[in-house]
């Protein structure tokens, strides 16, 4: 079984702020995690991957996620939050074993001030 | 590559008709996901298919119903609409571990 949870419905910074989104998952097998951003009316775009290389993952847009497998957490951050940033932010958690169907987690809203 | 593609993008049906959606995956990708998402459920999983197969199947009524055809491109039906299936429904194609999305399709049942 596995399970994401994600910190927070919704997160606000200003513009230029550091972005912390938090993840926190469950697996019973080596997990693979990811991080995917929604706007509004448009499906999911993958912004990064983890699939057990290196611990540190870049993906799109300036984003960056680490995986603590002590902590259980694949917490993503970009030091510096643009307008363009505000979104809806899913992380989610799949089983190298088997189907891959990811677990989602219910989102973060990042609401961004100017 | 071409991303997913989804017909239609917007679709307003009444209570009782039935809807179909379609999907088209990547290129090459061999797998097809459906979800529904919802304000109040967020995303939830509704089928896999793989190589015209139904492989994975999430815990929704039997009104929901899809197929996959040879060239990998899915259809996915829901008949006696209810008010409750007013939804973005999301199609994703994967090769292996990391899945794609479509843009989806907004459903509004009246």
């Amino acid at each position: 079984a596995q399970s994401v949870t994600q910190l927070g419905s919704h997160v606000s910074v200003s513009e230029g702020a550091l972005v912390l989104l938090r993840c926190n998952y469950s697996s019973s097998v080596p997990p693979y995690l990811f991080w995917y951003v929604q706007y509004p009316n448009q499906g999911l775009q993958l912004l990064l991957k983890y699939t057990s290389a290196a611990t540190l993952v870049k993906g799109i847009n300036g984003f960056e996620a680490e995986f603590k497998k002590s902590e259980t957490s694949f917490h993503l951050t970009k030091p510096s939050a643009h307008m363009s940033d505000a979104a809806e932010y899913f992380c989610a958690v799949s089983s190298s074993g088997g189907s891959y169907i990811p677990t989602f987690g219910r989102g973060t809203s990042l609401i961004v001030h100017p | 590559k071409a991303g997913v593609t989804q017909t239609p993008r917007y679709l307003i049906k009444t209570r009782g008709q039935q809807v179909t959606l379609s999907c088209s995956p990547i290129s090459g990708h061999r797998s097809v996901s459906w979800y529904q998402q919802t304000p109040g459920q967020g995303l939830q999983f509704l089928f896999e298919y793989f190589s015209e197969t139904q492989r994975n199947k999430g815990n929704f009524p039997g009104r929901f119903s899809g197929r996959q055809f040879s060239n990998s491109r899915s259809e996915m039906n829901v008949s006696t609409l209810e008010l409750g299936d007013s939804a973005l429904y999301l199609c994703a194609s994967s090769l292996a571990e990391t899945q794609y999305f479509g843009p989806g399709t907004r459903l509004l049942v009246l």
